[in-house]
């Protein structure tokens, strides 16, 4: 168990719809990472928080938004969706913002099915 | 070209057997090398970490990295069932804000 807890794990929506991932860091963790997988593009950065402030952003799209609180959680916010937003969304955490001693941790993810 | 290349496979060896695993990269810049395992419906689990060019070893597993060469290995020595699963290999810049990943391997161990 990576200390990383996102709910819902399944998720089952119709196109144009809006849904929330939520994700918790491990404790002491004060960074979080936000990627999307899918079988053609792999894992893919959508975006980083660290501390409640906003670092960077990847290749998110303009309809999907993330905040993370004041307790550190997360949450990941995809609107008007699309077939092809189905993947499974990972949050990830650190210590700090990645590279030495702050290796990524990752949750089980969300699968997220658009129909 | 991606910035990290990682043959998807899939490879399949028979249990016991040295399974080798690699990645390349083009960007120089990358100093932190990680390896990730991930099994079916799970997220990435942290296997291996380093930062230097050389091995780094945890038990039957051995991380290699030739920076010269821009080349990672991952090593599995004595390869059990239980070691089926899907490979990534991982890499940050100092600083950067995020982890780029390769395609990832997928693995099969044949009793």
């Amino acid at each position: 168990d990576s200390g990383v807890t996102q709910t819902p794990k399944h998720l089952i929506t119709a196109t144009g719809q809006r849904v929330t991932l939520r994700c918790s860091p491990r404790s002491g963790d004060l960074s979080v990472y936000w990627y999307q997988q899918s079988l053609d593009q792999g894992l893919q950065f959508l975006i980083h928080y660290y501390n409640g402030e906003e670092r960077a952003k990847g290749n998110i799209l303009e309809r999907f938004s993330a905040q993370q609180f004041p307790d550190l959680h997360s949450e990941l916010n995809l609107s008007s969706l699309e077939l092809g937003d189905s993947a499974l969304y990972f949050c990830a955490s650190s210590v700090a913002t990645g590279g030495r001693n702050s290796p990524l941790h990752f949750g089980n993810g969300t699968r997220l099915t658009v129909t | 070209q991606k910035e990290v290349e990682q043959d998807p496979g899939p490879l399949s060896v028979p249990e016991g057997a040295i399974v080798s695993l690699n990645c390349t990269y083009s960007n120089s810049a990358f100093q932190y090398f990680m390896w990730y395992r991930q099994y079916s419906r799970k997220g990435p689990e942290l296997l291996m970490y380093t930062y230097s060019s050389g091995n780094k070893e945890d038990g039957r597993f051995t991380a290699q990295v030739d920076k010269s060469s821009k080349y990672i290995s991952l090593f599995i020595r004595d390869s059990q069932p239980s070691d089926s699963a899907t490979y990534l290999c991982a890499m940050i810049i100092q600083g950067a804000q995020k982890l780029v990943f390769g395609q990832g391997t997928r693995l099969t161990i044949n009793p």
